[in-house]
């Protein structure tokens, strides 16, 4: 079985400033990893995925995230906020089975100027 | 249309009513996927369809009735539900090799479904 932590369910930046949000994991076997974003009243889209090879890993929007195995972290980070960044960001693992993603409870992010 | 659509988008309904949501994806994947999204809990799994045979049913009450009728099609049968069903449905699709769960889903917009 796997499961999902996201630390801190709500997340204030300032435009500019460093964006860091945090996701641990737990996983009996190789996981793969995403982190998605959803901006009110809309789905879910995807800002990155980690499956295997490089541990960092780069998506959309300046979004990046580290796979560390030995933490069992896949924290996301983007260097300068930008209003546009104010979502709520959801960190999810996959262990198989019929891409059966498990999700954390999600981290809202606020973006001030 | 692109991606994946669902209808409706807002949708109150009594306990007695039945009503349908209905999900559509145009990307040519062979799984789709019903989520619950509630305030203040993380995503849940409802059902998962390969090919249009059901995979995985999250022991989702009966009141809830999946249904699939080709690979880019899937729909949510409602009846007599309870307020506490109220939620953000959300429908998703991937395509899977083999099932081993690396590949994105992509997201609907989902339905805002109100029960009173």
């Amino acid at each position: 079985a796997q499961s999902v932590t996201q630390l801190g369910s709500h997340v204030s930046v300032s435009e500019g400033a460093l964006v860091l949000l945090r996701c641990n994991y737990s996983s009996s076997v190789p996981p793969y990893l995403f982190w998605y974003v959803q901006y009110p009243n809309q789905g879910l889209q995807l800002l990155l995925k980690y499956t295997t090879g490089a541990t960092l890993v780069k998506g959309i929007n300046g979004f990046e995230a580290e796979f560390k195995k030995s933490e069992t972290s896949f924290h996301l980070t983007k260097p300068s906020a930008h209003m546009s960044d104010a979502a709520e960001y959801f960190c999810a693992v996959s262990a198989g089975s019929w891409g059966k993603l498990q999700f954390g409870a999600g981290t809202q992010v606020v973006v001030t100027p | 249309e692109t991606g994946v659509t669902q209808t409706p988008r807002h949708l109150v309904m009594g306990m007695t009513n039945k009503k349908s949501l209905k999900c559509e994806q145009h990307l040519g994947h062979n799984a789709m996927y019903w989520y619950k999204q509630s305030a203040k809990k993380p995503l849940e799994l409802m059902f998962v369809y390969s090919l249009e045979e059901r995979v995985e049913n999250n022991s989702v009450p009966s009141r809830f009735s999946p249904e699939c009728p080709n690979s880019s099609h899937l729909f949510l049968h409602l009846h007599t539900l309870q307020p506490e069903d109220s939620a953000l449905y959300l429908c998703a699709s991937s395509q899977e090799v083999g099932g081993a769960g690396e590949n994105e889903q992509y997201f609907g917009p989902g339905t805002r479904l109100t029960v009173t």
